[in-house]
């Protein structure tokens, strides 16, 4: 199994530009979440999904969205890019809601 | 919405010593509370948990302890190691609508383990 793997590793955008970030896991897990990681910071939840079609906000959702059309796979949207929005994000998942969470690499995401 | 505080945010301690880092939460709901390890430019990887039906649990070196009645654990590494070194993150998870559930996460201690 190749786990929860992310794509791309290192971004850099322009203020105004848009792109989506790629999650995909292989675990046949139901619950996936995006993080964001501030340096020095703890993980922010950005938002989850607990299966294909249903997702919910998190702590922070604010310019970000998601969609959820398989089990495998959980983009996040970046729709016109902030300086604020610079950050590593971890994408997630778990077999159930109370279960370890596996966590991708990262996407570490710069916005000048 | 749930908040978790850590502490210390940094722990210096010498080899063979034990470090203990420290957090509390603030939603009684909270039922699950993991502990993660990040090493530098990697992901975060569990190292231990402990469901709120459980006061403490053990794995070889590493320890948690959970007090629901002040809301709040502890994470215990006995005979620390100089590949101990890194930044652990306490979490906190409640239960939402829809069957889901969230991880509120402290800010981390970066915890230093000297020859």
């Amino acid at each position: 199994n190749a786990g929860v793997t992310q794509t791309p590793k290192f971004r850099i955008l322009k203020i105004g530009q848009s792109m989506t970030l790629q999650c995909a896991q292989d675990m046949n897990h139901n619950y996936m979440y995006w993080y964001r990681q501030d340096p020095g910071m703890g993980l922010k939840l950005i938002y989850y999904s607990v299966g294909a079609g249903i997702t919910d906000k998190g702590e922070v959702p604010n310019g970000y969205n998601v969609s959820r059309s398989t089990t495998e796979d959980f983009p996040l949207r970046l729709e016109l890019a902030a300086p604020s929005q610079t950050s590593v994000y971890f994408c997630a998942s778990s077999y159930a809601g109370y279960n370890e969470q596996f966590f991708g690499p990262g996407t570490r995401l710069t916005v000048l | 919405g749930e908040n978790v505080e850590q502490h210390p945010s940094t722990l210096s301690v010498q080899e063979g010593d034990s470090a203990v880092i420290k957090c509390t939460y603030s939603d009684s709901a909270s039922n699950y509370f993991p502990w993660y390890k990040q090493e530098l430019g990697k992901r975060p990887q569990l190292i231990i948990d402990i469901r709120s039906n459980v006061g403490e649990k053990k794995d070889q070196r590493i320890a948690v302890t959970l007090n629901k009645t002040a809301k709040h654990f502890s994470l215990h590494i006995t005979e620390t190691q100089p590949e101990d070194s890194a930044v652990y993150f306490c979490a906190a998870s409640i239960r939402v609508t829809g069957g889901g559930n969230k991880l509120t996460f402290g800010t981390g201690t970066q915890l230093k383990v000297e020859l």
